[in-house]
């Protein structure tokens, strides 16, 4: 049990439909991440925030979004979905974020499938 | 860019034998290494890590060392019980936020 939650388990959107996946962290983490996770592959990096700003952004387009909330909630924002989109996405949250000397807890994944 | 190429699976093997799964990495600068697994229905979890060359990581009888001279990183465990069926990864950071992840190996072990 890392303590990480997300939300929905799975979703069913059309094309070019807009979707929003929410993620619960851990108390007391200040940064989260998320990822994409296609069948049969890794997960893919695309945007990390700390404090309520983006830290770093992955190969991602500019439909791909997010928000941090205080409250140590988190959101991924997808516009304009595309066939390409349906994946695992993954959440992680960790205190401070340095992979060398934190460590990151993931959460359990939204499956979305894009029709 | 910086990448890593794991192992492909899937990997089936009987209780008590001895794990390998191979993992080599490309990158610019002196990335950390490391491993996840994920349990069936469970979440990734970190299984390991190595900040440097030569360094060793170790959890649950599992290792990996750092190898900078043949950008490897091998996750071995000698002796596999069926409770490490999973799927691993293997993953490096150059940035320390950034994850980059290998496809993954599934490993299953038979009683």
């Amino acid at each position: 049990e890392t303590g990480v939650t997300q939300s929905p388990t799975h979703l069913i959107k059309t094309r070019g439909q807009q979707v929003t996946l929410r993620c619960s962290s851990q108390s007391g983490h200040n940064t989260v991440s998320w990822y994409q996770q296609a069948l049969g592959q890794g997960p893919q990096f695309i945007f990390q925030y700390y404090r309520e700003e983006e830290n770093g952004r992955g190969n991602f387009p500019p439909r791909f979004s997010g928000l941090q909330f205080p409250n140590y909630s988190s959101e991924l924002n997808v516009n304009a979905l595309e066939l390409d989109d349906s994946a695992l996405y993954l959440c992680a949250s960790s205190l401070v974020g340095g992979l060398t000397t934190d460590t990151q807890y993931f959460g359990p994944g939204t499956r979305l499938t894009v029709l | 860019g910086d990448s890593v190429t794991q192992m492909e699976g899937p990997v089936t093997l009987s209780e008590e034998a001895f794990l390998t799964i191979n993992c080599t990495y490309t990158a610019t600068g002196y990335p950390s290494l490391f491993w996840y697994v994920q349990y069936p229905g469970e979440g990734l979890q970190l299984l390991l890590k190595a900040t440097k060359a030569d360094d060793k990581g170790s959890n649950k009888g599992f290792e990996a060392t750092y190898r900078k001279e043949t950008t490897s990183f091998h996750l071995e465990k000698g002796s596999v019980q069926v409770s490490d069926s999973a799927v691993y990864f293997c993953a490096l950071s150059e940035n320390d936020y950034k994850l980059s992840f290998g496809a993954g190996t599934t490993v299953t072990v038979r009683a």
